[in-house]
């Protein structure tokens, strides 16, 4: 059964302090990882795909990379408008679905 | 791009009616819709996979009768929750594959139901 877990479930950070997420995964084949971003009350936002492992994706702040059995999403020196909910999935080579994490919470404060 | 859109976005309904949620692709075809289920401070949890023009794949433990998918076109999915109880009160969000890759799923904006 295709499991992913995220830690920490909660992170508070001042604003400029620089922090990783963990996302580690189990899967039988890894078709894709994704990073989505949920704000209160809204739906996820997408940010990147992964495919391989060695791979790295950036986006302003955000940077993701990719092992074969985590993954990590650095933010660089954030700011309070990166606080959210950042979710982790992944889908099976062998079933077009999503298997999400639980997310973790960030809080930046200024 | 790969905008999708839910309408409406938070309905209160009383104990056994029933509730419909659009979720309509704005600018590109979806050939396959998902629903997903969020409850407070928890992930999303997958209800059911609809591919246009066939009928929706739920998961294990979503009842099919309760939950009615119907994905008529390929920019338009419904999910109707018949005989709603307080306990089907939730964040119900859908989401779209365009048609050509890439095949990241794109999330709308989610619909709160409360049932009371």
């Amino acid at each position: 059964e295709d499991q992913v877990t995220q830690s920490p479930e909660a992170l508070r950070l001042q604003e400029g302090e620089s922090s990783s997420l963990n996302c580690s995964y189990t899967v039988s084949g890894l078709r894709g990882l994704f990073w989505y971003r949920q704000d209160p009350g809204k739906g996820p936002e997408f940010l990147f795909t992964l495919y391989s492992a060695g791979e790295e994706k950036e986006k302003e702040r955000l940077k993701a990379t990719l092992t074969k059995k985590e993954s990590f999403l650095h933010i660089t020196a954030p700011k309070p408008e990166d606080s959210a909910t950042y979710l982790c999935a992944v889908e099976d080579t062998g079933f077009q679905k999503l298997v999400f994490g639980t997310g973790t919470r960030l809080l930046v404060s200024p | 791009g790969a905008v999708v859109s839910q309408h409406p976005s938070w309905v209160i309904c009383k104990s056994g009616t029933s509730v419909k949620i659009e979720c309509r692709s704005l600018d590109f075809q979806a050939t396959t819709m998902f629903w997903y289920r969020q409850f407070p401070k928890q992930s999303l949890m997958l209800m059911a996979t609809s591919n246009e023009g066939s009928k929706a794949t739920y998961e294990q433990g979503v009842e099919k009768d309760k939950f009615l998918i119907n994905h008529a076109s390929l920019t338009l999915s419904t999910l109707t929750v018949t005989s709603a109880h307080p306990e089907d009160s939730s964040f119900y969000i859908c989401s779209a594959i365009p048609g050509r890759g890439p095949y990241e799923q794109y999330f709308g904006p989610g619909t709160r139901l409360t049932v009371t």
